[in-house]
This record gives C-alpha cells, sequence and structure tokens, in this order.
C-alpha cells in the first residue's frame, strides 16, 4: 500500500535562512501533492497543491518541488522568519476522495 | 472570509457513551470529510461525504461511527458507544471539489473519553 513519509525529527533554523521540508511516498506517484500547516490544538491550514506534472511551485516565500523519479516533495521557506514555526504536513488522496496525511515535520525558527 | 466551525470544542464523556460532534462547512462547499488526530500523532481520514452519501470511509470508521447531513447546513459525526481510545481531536473539513483542490479544516473538537 502507498505510504508517505516525512521526517519526524524537529527542523531547528535561523531567521533569513531558507528551510527545506522533505516528503517521499512509496509505490506509485499521486496526481497531486498537497502542503498543509498545522499549529498546536489548530486544525490544518492548506498552503500549496502541486501537481504530478509540474516541477515546481511558488507562493510568495514557499516553494515546492515534485520529483516522481526519487518519490519526492520538498517543500522550502525562503527568508524564513519565527512566525513560520509550526508542524507541516504533506498529503495525497488516494482513491476517489480519501486521504493520508504525513506525520509532519516541526520547523522551529529561531530569532 | 468563510470558514468551517465546529462544536463544541471540548467534550468530555465516559466510556459507552454515545457523543455527536457538529460542523457546519463553508456553504457553497459539496464535499465534506472527517478526520481524527490523537495527541502527537498524524491526522488520519475517517470519512468522505459527497451527494448525501459517503464517498469513502477508512478502516477506522466502523459500525460505531456514523455521518449525517440532517439539514443541508450541519454534518454531523457519531460515535455510538465511545472507548479510551477515541479520545482524539476530530477535524471537519469541506471543499468545493475533490480533493485536487485545497481542504478547509475547522478548529476541532477534542473528544476526551473517561
Amino acid at each position: 500500500s502507498q505510504k508517505i513519509e516525512q521526517n519526524s525529527e524537529a527542523l531547528n533554523i535561523q531567521e533569513g535562512k531558507t528551510a527545506t521540508l522533505t516528503c517521499n511516498y512509496t509505490n506509485y506517484s499521486p496526481a497531486y501533492l498537497q502542503w498543509y500547516r498545522q499549529d498546536p490544538g489548530r486544525g490544518p491550514v492548506f498552503l500549496l497543491l502541486i501537481r504530478e506534472n509540474e516541477k515546481e511551485k511558488r507562493k510568495e516565500r514557499l516553494k515546492v518541488t515534485f520529483d516522481t523519479t526519487l518519490k519526492q516533495s520538498l517543500f522550502h521557506i525562503t527568508a524564513s522568519q519565527p512566525a513560520d514555526s509550526a508542524t507541516y504536513l504533506c498529503a495525497y488522496e488516494d482513491n476517489f476522495n480519501k486521504f493520508y496525511f504525513g506525520s509532519g515535520t516541526k520547523l522551529n525558527v529561531k530569532p | 472570509e468563510p470558514e468551517v466551525t465546529q462544536t463544541p470544542s471540548h467534550q468530555v464523556t465516559q466510556m459507552g457513551q454515545e457523543v455527536i460532534l457538529r460542523c457546519v462547512p463553508i456553504s457553497n462547499h459539496l464535499y465534506f470529510y472527517w478526520y481524527r488526530q490523537i495527541l502527537g500523532q498524524k491526522v488520519e481520514f475517517l470519512v468522505s461525504f459527497y451527494n448525501n452519501e459517503i464517498s469513502e470511509k477508512s478502516e477506522i470508521f466502523d459500525d460505531q461511527f456514523s455521518v449525517e447531513r440532517p439539514d443541508g447546513s450541519n454534518f454531523t459525526l457519531k460515535i455510538r458507544s465511545t472507548k479510551l481510545e477515541d479520545s482524539a481531536m476530530y477535524f471537519c473539513a469541506s471543499s468545493d471539489s475533490t480533493g485536487s483542490y485545497e481542504q478547509y479544516f475547522g478548529p476541532g473538537t477534542r473528544l476526551t473519553v473517561t
């Protein structure tokens, strides 16, 4: 069965640096991947979607890449700020309307 | 900006009791979802709902669970006989199309089963 994996270790970086988070999947390439942000005790908030035929997607300081050869998506936050500190989740849709989330990577941006 | 709302924010119940968690999705959305997140663990898909019926459900969504859209605005999740392991945060989400578009999540209901 398909698995989606994220680095469970927290990522600690200095303000102003670029944060890079990884999402790996096994087996088949999903048609798209989504990235969400989750703050403690709150629901996930959608950030970006990238389709399998797109190499890269950008939104302001965010960039997502999708490499079907490596079976991997990378999520970048440039010029990171302490306010970017949160847990970032990747997700995909398996069958029609059935979704799987990764365990998330916690990002800590230090001032 | 429209948002998904959920009530109550926190529900405490005794094992074996029935609970109903309520959600009001965004009004023009067509697809509705329930997820749960046990403390410190990943967000887990429970069920999706479209056109007044279940589209997909996970292995977690057994006979103890049911969903309903009773009045065209509310979307409810019922757990018939709660177990200790049902303690979790339950999130409702909605989207205006299939998952190729973003899901809007509610703030969640924290369910504590004692």
